[in-house]
């Protein structure tokens, strides 16, 4: 029973262009989401979150969209740097259980 | 600034062996957590601990035991090694259980069961 999905395992995109990753949950009962990103051989550092109260919350380059009606939300990076390479995790949580998604691995060309 | 400290980072086991993954953090946090993470599969929380003596269930705890004698640390331990706990662990803390305190996760420790 996967509870939070990220239904494309790897997106590439040119750089300078806008990165949107993508993730879909079952539980209405969660009530605050978070990105992550995971370079090979580290640990997961936490991007961005959002409470489930708001649409949208940006810092700097990276935007995150929640659509609860639809139990969907999305990461945009704009413009994507060749830095952003890595396995970005969405995951929703509440009571301080986090549930993650199975991540996917952005590929972004100079 | 050490943050969430594991060991070891690599580790082969023979099948039945048992282990120690050590996991231990210097911010007095309150909350820590055990996640593995499978090729595709994302992160599994395994264990969780609010505080030190609590702690409860993941998801996939099976095979797999905790203990929380002190907010600093949070040992993972395996009892009888399986080739369904090859794996990445990840060890993490946060101050609170309010949703708003992110995670900080150890490195990790890659773990082979032969």
């Amino acid at each position: 029973d996967q509870q939070v999905k990220q239904n494309s395992p790897s997106l590439s995109v040119q750089e300078g262009r806008i990165s949107i990753l993508n993730c879909d949950y079952t539980n209405s009962m969660f009530d605050y989401f978070l990105w992550y990103k995971k370079y090979p051989a580290e640990g997961p550092t936490f991007l961005i979150s959002i409470s489930s109260i708001k649409d949208k919350n940006e810092d700097g380059r990276f935007t995150v969209f929640l659509n609860k009606s639809a139990k969907h939300l999305s990461l945009h990076i704009v413009p994507s740097q060749p830095g952003d390479s890595a396995v970005y995790f969405c995951a929703a949580g509440n009571t301080g259980k986090l549930i993650f998604g199975q991540g996917t691995t952005l590929q972004v060309k100079p | 600034n050490a943050g969430v400290t594991q060991t070891p980072k690599f580790r082969i086991l023979k099948i039945g062996q048992s282990m120690t993954l050590q996991c231990a953090q210097d911010m007095n946090h309150n909350y820590m957590y055990w996640y593995r993470q499978d090729p595709g599969m994302g992160l599994k929380l395994i264990y969780y601990s609010v505080g030190a003596g609590i702690t409860d269930k993941g998801e996939v705890p099976n095979g797999y035991n905790v203990s929380r004698s002190t907010t600093e640390d949070f040992p993972l331990r395996l009892e009888l090694a399986a080739p369904s706990q090859t794996s990445v662990y990840f060890c993490a803390s946060s101050s609170g259980g309010q949703g708003w305190e992110k995670l900080f996760f150890g490195s990790g420790t890659q773990l082979s069961v032969l």
